[in-house]
């Protein structure tokens, strides 16, 4: 089945560094990349998502990259802010499941 | 309009305890995702229904896990008898979208704790 890998499990960064987070994935049928944010206590929300028919979207400071062929995706953030710390998950869906497959988190830390 | 609720937020029971979980989803939202998170770990997909279908269940542990959406509303996942390694955050996720390339809506999660 399909395989998630998300690298690094922590990050600590100054405020106003980017901050890079990878996920490679396996089936190369799959088709749909979200990226979710769980800050502390809350629940995991949608940041931003591509499809696999495109290779980069951005939403003001954050960006997501995707390489079909290599298989792997990244999410970018410029311009850290304390509020971007939080726990990020990417996931994969589509190609032989028909589910979202999560990684296993990056826990983000963004020094003041 | 309120989003995915989830109760009990938190709960600890003895190893061989019934514990049930409640997820409400969205108003409207057919499809309804349960998921746990164990320490450190993916958040890893139990099953999803449609409405009151179960259209995949294949990420269910074993037969002591037990969901229902009577009605195709809210939903409940009941565990018994608990073991130590249940232990972990329970998510609940609606949407709208059928297809399943969208964005889910997640409820605060159940932090399970089995003793």
């Amino acid at each position: 089945g399909e395989n998630v890998e998300q690298h690094p499990s922590t990050l600590s960064v100054q405020e106003g560094d980017s901050a890079v987070i990878k996920c490679t994935y396996s089936d190369s049928a799959s088709n749909y990349f979200p990226w979710y944010k769980q800050e502390l206590g809350k629940r995991p929300q949608l940041i931003i998502d591509i499809r696999s028919n495109v290779g980069e979207k951005k939403d003001q400071r954050i960006a997501v990259t995707l390489n079909k062929t290599a298989k792997h995706f990244s999410l970018h953030i410029t311009e850290t802010q304390p509020e971007d710390s939080a726990v990020y998950f990417c996931a994969v869906y589509g190609g032989a499941t028909n589910k979202l497959i999560f990684g296993t988190g990056t826990l983000l830390a963004v020094q003041p | 309009e309120a989003g995915v609720t989830q109760f009990p937020s938190h709960s600890v029971i003895e190893k061989g305890q019934t514990v049930t979980l409640r997820c409400d989803p969205i108003s409207g939202h057919d499809n309804l995702y349960w998921y746990r998170r164990v320490m450190g770990k993916e958040i890893k997909f139990l099953l999803h229904f449609v409405k009151e279908s179960k259209q995949d269940e294949s990420g269910m542990p074993n037969n002591r896990f037990l969901a229902e959406r009577t009605g195709g509303t809210y939903s409940t996942l009941k565990v018994q008898p608990a073991e130590l390694e249940d232990s972990g955050v329970y998510f609940c996720a609606s949407s709208q979208d059928l297809a399943g390339v969208g964005e889910q809506y997640f409820g605060p999660g159940t932090r399970l704790t089995v003793t």
